[in-house]
């Protein structure tokens, strides 16, 4: 169990950039979360994967916003012409499928912050 | 609509004494799960407990315990003899049962401060 990994750590970037980032949960779990948290906040969920189906999509998730899962295994998040108030640790976490309320094991982040 | 409130935002101690960080949240829902993370400085969530709607025990691991009250849709968490190593930022959260994502409501946060 080598837990959820998130790379890159960190991601400078400029306005109107595009950037993604990447996720790979624990192995046998099969429900990712992306979560979104600002300076001062808690965690914002984003949107939640059940294998390689996207099942829900916050409001948070503007249209720049696209997440995939394509074999149910690692996950993108992709956010394309960056805004300044994109800036945020953007956090990935992982869930077993065997009943409600498991834990989440959440990655280290990657830190977007968008010049 | 589900809601968490940490009404604290920072709390500073001396090492040794004991701290309380308080927990208010809001569901309809009849079944729901409440956790505890800790984020230190490196900015990974730590699980700490999870409890479940209908299990008000309080527990202790340790210097940590945990005070569940329906009545008062509070759970609060007490760290008995802070240590300086109990710095962080601190987050309750809620999952409720019938959502089918089993997604967390995270509150602001409090950070603790212990200081030697």
């Amino acid at each position: 169990d080598t837990g959820v990994s998130q790379d890159p750590r960190h991601k400078i970037t400029k306005r109107g950039q595009n950037v993604t980032f990447r996720c790979d949960p624990i192995s046998e779990h099969n429900r990712l979360y992306w979560y979104r948290q600002t300076l001062g906040q808690g965690p914002e969920f984003l949107t939640y994967f059940q294998n390689e189906a996207q099942l829900e999509k916050s409001r948070l998730l503007s249209d720049r916003f696209s997440a995939e899962r394509p074999k149910g295994s690692f996950s993108t998040l992709e956010i394309q012409r960056t805004e300044q108030g994109d800036s945020a640790m953007y956090l990935c976490a992982s869930s077993s499928p065997m009943k409600a309320g498991e834990k989440l094991f959440f990655g280290s982040g990657t830190q977007l912050s968008v010049l | 609509a589900q809601k968490v409130t940490q009404a604290q935002t920072e709390i500073s101690v001396v090492e040794k004494e004991d701290v309380t960080l308080d927990c208010v949240y809001e569901t309809r829902d009849t079944t729901y799960y409440l956790f505890w993370y800790k984020q230190p400085p490196s900015g990974e969530l730590v699980f700490l407990i999870r409890r479940n709607s209908f299990d008000e025990q309080n527990e202790i691991s340790g210097r940590y315990s945990w005070n569940f009250q329906k009545s008062t849709s509070s759970f609060n968490f007490t760290i008995t003899a802070s240590q300086v190593v109990d710095s962080a930022v601190y987050f309750c959260a809620l999952s409720e049962a019938n959502t089918g994502t089993y997604k967390y409501i995270f509150g602001t946060g409090t950070r603790l401060k212990v200081l030697a």
